[in-house]
């Protein structure tokens, strides 16, 4: 079964810039969640996404927002991108429910310039 | 690969010898946790879980205590190895469905 892939690797872009990041879940899986990671942050939850439905939530401004589609596909998008954006930005899947393992792609880095 | 974490607490370990990892969780109605490793350039990696009715768990040569009075998780490597070498982060998984990570430690095998 292929694991949780993520695309672009690695994106730069600019100051005021939007960027969209896309995560394939492993098959089968309904749930999709994204994390930001950065040195002095570490990892912070951003938002999951259940059957084309945001779940949970975690505190990040409006600029963050993201989507799932009907074969559980999802993408996030931030828009006027800020250098303290630059960051890893992870994907994790999992089949339904909070109490089950969720299972990471290799995320994406994003550097603002 | 990419920096995890630049001030991350630092545990370092011969090789064969057993290393001890811990984690302080947060919250006391968090029913699941998971323990992952994170490779330089990779995302994090499943090794280990356990449920809160549980306070032991063994994998192969990776054993999970947890101490929920005082809200404590443990990750043993049992021989530790070269390729253990990586950043290795418990989470919580609380009834609201969230999960929240730790900072992380990272774990360097010396030969």
């Amino acid at each position: 079964k292929a694991g949780v892939t993520q695309t672009p690797r690695y994106l730069i872009k600019t100051r005021g810039q939007q960027v969209t990041l896309s995560c394939s879940p492993i098959s089968g899986h309904r749930s999709v969640s994204w994390y930001q990671q950065t040195p002095g942050q570490g990892l912070q939850f951003l938002f999951e996404y259940f059957s084309e439905t945001q779940r949970n939530k975690g505190n990040f401004p409006g600029r963050f927002s993201g989507r799932q589609f009907s074969n559980s596909r999802s993408e996030m998008n931030v828009s006027t991108l800020e250098l303290g954006d630059s960051a890893l930005y992870l994907c994790a899947s999992m089949v339904a429910t909070s109490s089950e393992t969720q299972y990471f792609g290799p995320g994406t880095r994003l550097l603002v310039l | 690969g990419e920096s995890v974490g630049l001030h991350l607490p630092t545990l370092s370990v011969q090789e064969g010898d057993n290393s001890i990892i811990n984690c302080a969780y947060s919250n006391s109605a968090s029913d699941y946790f998971i323990w992952y490793k994170q490779e330089s350039g990779k995302g994090p990696q499943f090794i280990i879980d356990i449920r809160s009715n549980m306070d032991k768990r063994q994998g192969q040569r990776v054993t999970v205590l947890l101490n929920k009075t005082v809200k404590h998780l443990s990750l043993q490597i049992a021989a530790t190895q070269p390729g253990d070498s990586a950043v290795y982060f418990c989470a919580e998984i609380s009834p609201a469905s969230k999960l929240t990570f730790g900072t992380g430690t990272r774990l360097q095998v010396t030969l």
